[in-house]
């Protein structure tokens, strides 16, 4: 079975600091792993996907994450953090033949001024 | 390119009536599925579609099910509303071979 662990349930972070999510997963294939974001009353938006090629990912505005299979980690990060990242980011794993994607709890960012 | 559409976006019912919500995937994909999301217990699965058939089901009572039709789009409906069923339904779509799911904007349901 697949599951995925936000460590972190809410991350607050100044303007133009580094963001770091952490995430932690267990799946008994190999997996896919994403990363999503939710603005307030709006749907999922994919901010990038490993999918068994280069363990660091890049994705949409400036973030990247680095699957570890040693720590089953796939940690997000951002170097400099700007006001519109404000939202609620979700890792997730999928396992091939699943059909179904599995959430982390997610992690709330706030961006202060 | 449209994105995944789903209809209505808002919906207020009272206890013990049905709901049907609708998804019209992304044009050519043929996976559509359907999430649930609550404060409470967060992003849940419900089931999965592809060529109208379900090839997953998540751990939800039997008041929720659902269906693909030829073209690909999908319904689902719960049955005998209650007041939990409250939430945020998304659904996603993907195309053959594709692991990325693409969510729509959600119908939110509230039940009173």
């Amino acid at each position: 079975a697949q599951s995925v662990t936000q460590l972190d349930s809410h991350v607050s972070v100044s303007e133009g600091t580094p963001v770091l999510l952490r995430c932690n997963y267990s799946s008994s294939y190999s997996p896919s792993l994403f990363w999503y974001v939710q603005h307030p009353n709006k749907g999922l938006q994919l901010l990038l996907k490993y999918t068994s090629a280069a363990t660091l990912v890049k994705g949409i505005n400036g973030f990247e994450a680095e699957f570890k299979k040693s720590e089953t980690s796939f940690h997000l990060t951002k170097p400099s953090a700007h006001m519109s990242d404000a939202a609620e980011y979700f890792c997730v794993v999928s396992d091939a033949d699943d059909y179904k994607l599995s959430f982390g709890a997610g992690t709330t960012v706030t961006v202060r001024a | 390119k449209a994105g995944v559409t789903q209809t209505p976006r808002y919906l207020i019912k009272t206890r013990g009536q049905q709901v049907t919500l609708s998804c019209s995937p992304i044009s050519g994909h043929r996976s559509v599925s359907w999430y649930q999301q609550t404060p409470g217990q967060g992003l849940q699965f419900l089931f999965e579609y592809f060529s109208e058939t379900q090839r997953n089901k998540g751990n939800f009572p039997g008041r929720f099910s659902g269906r693909q039709f030829s073209n690909s789009r999908s319904e689902m409906n719960v049955s005998t509303l209650e007041l939990g069923d409250s939430a945020l339904y998304l659904c996603a779509s993907s195309s053959v071979g594709d692991t990325e799911a693409f969510f729509g904007q959600g119908t939110r349901l509230t039940v009173v």
